[in-house]
């Protein structure tokens, strides 16, 4: 298995650009998560979902946006990209009823 | 507002040694988790805690629970340079996970 898939690694936006960060997972997990983490911090929950069709906001969604129409893709969508985006962005997945987050390797976002 | 505090921030140990790292929350919660990052990387699971009074262990790591008090710790027995690395902290309410700022541990020789 794969498990979780991010894609791009590294991406470099000018202000204002937009771009969707991809998340894929192959474990048939129903919950996914969207979070970012910045320079020498805890991450922060961005967007989550429990199930197709179904998103819900987290601490910091504002600048964001996410849809789920498929169990296994959770793709998280930047429209006006700000410096203040700047950050590591990672997706993570898990089963209902089970407490392991599977986490992926994480996009390194950069807007100038 | 659910917050996590985690201290010390910064931790340089010597091989052999022990340390704790403490992590303290605001709220109840359905659950706590240690991670484990090393730099550059993503997250690795440790543990996760569930009750009161939880005690994991693995290697040299031990983390525990106690709810009544919202502390949990993550202990470090004779320590080794491979475990050096940032070790987080999360507490989950209703699938908001909420994380400590971290502890970046680094073990010398």
């Amino acid at each position: 298995n794969a498990g979780v898939t991010q894609t791009p690694k590294f991406r470099i936006l000018k202000i204002g650009q937009s771009m969707t960060l991809q998340c894929a997972q192959d474990m048939n997990h129903n919950y996914m998560y969207w979070y970012r983490q910045d320079p020498g911090m805890g991450l922060k929950l961005i967007y989550y979902s429990v199930g197709a069709g179904i998103t819900d906001k987290g601490e910091v969604p504002n600048g964001y946006n996410v849809s789920r129409s498929t169990t296994e893709d959770f793709p998280l969508r930047l429209e006006l990209a700000a410096p203040s985006q700047t950050s590591v962005y990672f997706c993570a997945s898990r089963e209902t009823g089970n407490y392991g987050y599977t986490f992926g390797s994480g996009t390194r976002l950069t807007v100038v | 507002e659910l917050k996590v505090e985690q201290n010390p921030l910064f931790l340089s140990m010597q091989e052999g040694k022990n340390y704790t790292i403490y992590c303290n929350y605001s709220t109840t919660s359905d659950r706590l988790y240690w991670y484990r990052q090393d730099p550059g990387k993503s997250l690795e699971s440790l543990f996760v805690l569930l009750s009161n009074g939880a005690v994991k262990q693995e290697g040299r790591l031990m983390a525990s629970l106690d709810t009544k008090a919202r502390l949990s710790t993550l202990h470090i027995t004779a320590a080794v340079h491979d475990l050096s690395a940032t070790y987080f902290c999360a507490v989950e309410i209703n699938n908001d996970m909420r994380f400590g700022a971290g502890t970046r541990l680094t073990v010398k020789p």
